[in-house]
């Protein structure tokens, strides 16, 4: 089975702090992906990456970066936390074209 | 621009009945289509999958889901849900490169006893 493992499940941080989300996946895909699911607006795509070092802005790239230095970790990055960045952020995987598979989700809130 | 629709934003349904979650989707060439069920407090499990070939799709969990190219539709569906079922359902349309993945907003499924 695929296993896509997120560093927390639970964060709690302050606003101004820099935050890093982890993620490592253990089925050599080429490809990952970082959303954030919010009540009523369902999933968005944050950025994903395709290969190590490559990434690709998704649909609300804005205060986040990304870093994938190996092909299993994938790392989110919030450079300054806010307080609407307060959400649940999950990470997934996935070969070139094939389905993609989720981790559990890390909770963070931003005080 | 792609897009997915799950118009019941809520389903309730008796245990042991059978359960039908819609999905609509737009998009220009032959859609790989998803569905994934969420577990409160869990991350997205895959349900099943449409790439091509066999229109009805069988999946994990007694699901099954049908491709209607027609319809645009990709429905889900269950002939007997337990009570394990309840869950929050997404549909997914991903194009070919497997790039992106534009999720509908979810139908949350109560069961009542």
């Amino acid at each position: 089975d695929v296993k896509v493992t997120q560093s927390s499940r639970y964060l709690v941080k302050r606003t101004g702090e820099k935050v890093f989300l982890e993620c490592v996946q253990d089925m050599d895909h080429e490809n990952m992906f970082w959303y954030r699911q919010d009540p009523g607006l369902g999933l968005r795509l944050i950025y994903f990456s395709y290969d190590v070092k490559m990434k690709e802005k998704g649909d609300i790239p804005e205060g986040y970066s990304v870093s994938r230095e190996k092909k299993e970790r994938f790392s989110l990055i919030l450079e300054s936390a806010s307080t609407n960045q307060t959400s649940m952020y999950l990470c997934a995987s996935s070969r070139l074209s094939g389905p993609q598979h989720f981790g559990d989700g890390t909770r963070l809130s931003i005080l | 621009a792609q897009s997915v629709t799950q118009p019941d934003i809520h389903i309730t349904v008796s245990e042991g009945a059978s359960l039908e979650l819609r999905c609509n989707y737009s998009y220009g060439a032959t859609p790989y289509l998803f569905w994934y069920v969420q577990s409160p407090g869990q991350g997205l499990q895959l349900l099943l999958k449409y790439f091509s070939g066999d229109t009805l799709v069988q999946g994990i969990k007694g699901f099954e889901a049908e491709f209607k190219r027609s319809q645009s539709s990709f429905n889900l569906r269950k002939p007997s849900v337990h009570w394990s079922d309840a869950a929050e359902y997404f549909c997914a349309v991903a194009n070919q490169a497997g790039t992106a993945l534009i999720f509908g907003k979810g139908t949350t499924l109560s069961v009542s006893s």
